[in-house]
């Protein structure tokens, strides 16, 4: 099972380029997630897809769009990006219920110069 | 609204020696509680998991931890280190939300140093 897939690994942008990070699940779960870990504040929420065809804002959504294509694919779309957003981002997916903790993707790497 | 504090950014242990990482919560219902483990530019593996069953919850590498819910803790714990042991550990607490789906909180992390 691949499980939460996300490309690119890497990227480095300038200030103000546009980029859309990828994401797919292969687990068939309707909850899906996009987090930013930056050094001592553990992972902060950007954005959530309860289910296809819903999206809400997560705690720190400023700067970012999502799209839930389907129900496999969240994608993350930076329209102008700053130094600020420099971070690991992480998507995940879960399935409904209380007791079930997340799949996490590998991360990508993004830097802002 | 549900929030996880874990009390030490850093600990260091000896190899062969037990590990203790703190964690305390608050949730306004019964929360699910979890610590995630991330190795050095790895993604985030679950180690174990709290759901309302027994309170000393066993998960993979020797880790247990216990909650209680009168301290409003769920301490990690390790009888003794290994060298691969070296990681970035998370206390994550999940509060069920209708419109959010299974929302999780994470803690700011505490990196565990083993020393040979």
């Amino acid at each position: 099972n691949a499980g939460v897939t996300q490309t690119p690994k890497f990227q480095v942008l300038k200030t103000g380029q546009s980029m859309t990070l990828q994401c797919a699940q292969d687990m068939n779960h309707n909850s899906m997630y996009w987090y930013r870990q930056d050094p001592g504040m553990g992972l902060r929420l950007i954005y959530y897809s309860a289910s296809e065809g819903t999206t809400d804002k997560g705690e720190v959504p400023n700067g970012y769009n999502v799209s839930r294509l389907n129900k496999r694919e969240f994608s993350l779309r930076l329209e102008s990006a700053a130094p600020s957003q420099t971070s690991v981002y992480f998507c995940a997916s879960s399935r409904d219920g209380l007791s079930y903790g997340y799949t996490f993707g590998s991360g990508t790497r993004l830097t802002v110069v | 609204a549900q929030s996880v504090t874990q009390l030490d950014s850093h600990v260091s242990v000896s190899e062969g020696t037990p590990v203790l990482l703190r964690c305390n919560y608050s949730s306004s219902y019964s929360p699910s509680l979890f610590w995630y483990v991330q190795h050095p530019n790895k993604g985030l593996q679950l180690l174990l998991k709290y759901t309302s069953a027994a309170t000393l919850v066993k998960g993979i590498n020797g880790f247990e931890a216990e909650f209680k819910k009168s301290e409003t803790s769920f301490h990690l714990t390790k009888p003794s280190a290994h060298m691969s042991d070296a990681a970035e550990y998370f206390c994550v607490v999940s509060e069920i939300n209708r419109a959010a789906g299974n929302k999780l909180t994470f803690g700011g992390g505490t990196r565990v140093l083993v020393k040979p």
